[in-house]
């Protein structure tokens, strides 16, 4: 059974600590690697897909890493916007079409 | 531009209700989904189009219909839900279905908040 499994569930930062986020993942012929962002109330907003093992994907504050059992989301120097819960999701899953995605890391950033 | 758009953003009903939501993206793409997604939890599939055929259907109550008019066009009519249907209702495209493109990005809507009463 594919599966999806992020750490840790909360993470508090003060605003310019950074911190990663990690995702592990057993998805039986990997398509995709996806992290989304999801404030409260909203949809998932795309931020990167990474497709094989040691690829790399930055963004702003954002830098995400694939190796071949798990992803990472470096979060450097974070400021309070940055606030959110962060999404992995790999493919296939739920379906040969669908997400198959993580509980997610519910992320507080301090002012 | 990667929007998809769903209306409505909030929607109260009764159990003997019959409503619909919709969701439209003008992307081109050919793949749409609908998730549902519970409080505190993620996402989960319910429906996949691919050219506006429907093709997974990952054991929804028939309560839950969904129809393609178009390409661009996703609605999910909904009938005699019950209140533990309450969630947040995605849509999300693609530029293809993964059996297509295996590379192809999800890209969500807002959402539709539905609480059942």
């Amino acid at each position: 059974e594919d599966q999806v499994t992020q750490s840790p569930e909360a993470l508090r930062l003060q605003e310019g600590e950074s911190s990663s986020l990690n995702c592990s993942y057993t998805v039986s012929g990997l398509r995709g690697l996806f992290w989304y962002r999801q404030d409260p109330g909203k949809g998932p907003e795309f931020l990167f897909t990474l497709y094989s093992a040691g690829e790399e994907k930055e963004k702003e504050r954002l830098k995400a890493t694939l190796t071949k059992k798990e992803s990472f989301l470096h979060i450097t120097a974070p400021k309070p916007e940055d606030s959110a819960t962060y999404l992995c999701a790999a493919g296939p899953g739920g379906g040969a079409d669908g997400l198959t995605f993580g509980k997610g890391t519910h992320l507080i950033i301090q002012p | 531009d990667t929007e998809v758009t769903q209306t409505p953003k909030h929607l109260v009903m009764g159990m003997t209700n019959k409503k619909s939501l919709k969701c439209e993206q003008h992307m081109g793409h050919r793949a749409m989904y609908w998730y549902k997604q519970k409080a505190k939890k993620p996402p989960e599939l319910m429906f996949v189009y691919s050219y506006e055929k429907l093709s997974i259907n990952e054991s929804v109550p028939s309560r839950f219909s969904p129809e393609c008019p178009n390409s661009s066009l996703l609605n999910l009519h909904l009938h005699a839900l019950q209140p533990e249907d309450s969630a947040l209702y995605l849509c999300a495209s693609s530029q293809e279905s993964w059996t297509a493109a295996p590379r192809d990005t999800q890209y969500f809507g807002p959402g539709t908040r539905l609480t059942v009463l």
